[in-house]
């Protein structure tokens, strides 16, 4: 019953130092997104991918890049780590079209910047 | 002002209450309307789903639109102690934008 899954589940990191988040689906869906969660901000769309190969930016993209190169799997890169990153990051996913399909999301990143 | 707007919480509530849970939002366009519940350090998941108008009832809760009102709600009966989580409303409008507008959400706690 693995759904969505996030690695890691914490991080920290120094400012300037670059990582990769991973999520990876097992349930087919064509779409995934990347948000983060911020208090008092709710989530907010950093990209999303509408399938195999694509990608597309969202709410608050800038300083992060993303990867779709196997349908089941959606990578999330920061370059150069900023202390405004730090923030709970969710991984989501959902079938045919986005706007009429519920998302199903991982149980979340979280990331420290010093 | 947000699109959408969730007074954060927290609430309170002893077991057993009727707990009422509220959304308001700003675009017309706006279409499909879900709840997500989520507990301290996991995701958010899916309890309702609603398109356009009206309402749906599903166990213990049931979700309400009023999109006159520009108004969503979720009503969860009988509360239990499991029931406090934060719930989080999400929205979004028939535009292909694969874009949905979240709350900021509201923490329930039910007290034994």
């Amino acid at each position: 019953n693995a759904g969505v899954t996030q690695t890691p589940k914490f991080r920290v990191l120094k400012t300037g130092q670059s990582m990769t988040l991973l999520c990876a689906q097992d349930m087919n869906h064509e779409y995934m997104y990347w948000y983060r969660q911020d208090p008092g901000m709710g989530l907010r769309l950093i990209h999303y991918s509408v399938g195999e190969g694509t990608t597309a930016k969202g709410e608050v993209p800038d300083g992060y890049n993303v990867s779709r190169l196997k349908k089941q799997n959606f990578l999330l890169g920061l370059e150069s780590a900023a202390p405004s990153q730090t923030s709970v990051y969710f991984c989501a996913s959902s079938s045919h079209r986005g706007t009429d399909q519920p998302q199903h999301f991982g149980d979340g990143t979280r990331l420290s910047i010093l | 002002q947000k699109e959408v707007e969730q007074d954060p919480g927290p609430l309170s509530v002893p077991e057993g209450a009727i707990v009422s849970l509220n959304c308001t939002y700003s675009n017309s366009a706006f279409q499909y309307f879900m709840w997500y519940r989520q507990y301290s350090r996991k995701g958010p998941e899916l309890l309702m789903y609603t398109y356009s108008s009206g309402n749906k009832e599903d166990g213990r809760f049931t979700a309400q639109v009023d999109k006159s009102s520009k108004y969503i709600s979720l009503f969860i009966r009988d509360s239990q102690p499991s029931d406090s989580a934060t719930y989080l409303c999400a929205m979004s409008a028939i535009s292909g934008t694969y874009k949905y507008i979240f709350g900021t959400g509201t923490r329930l706690k039910v007290l034994a």
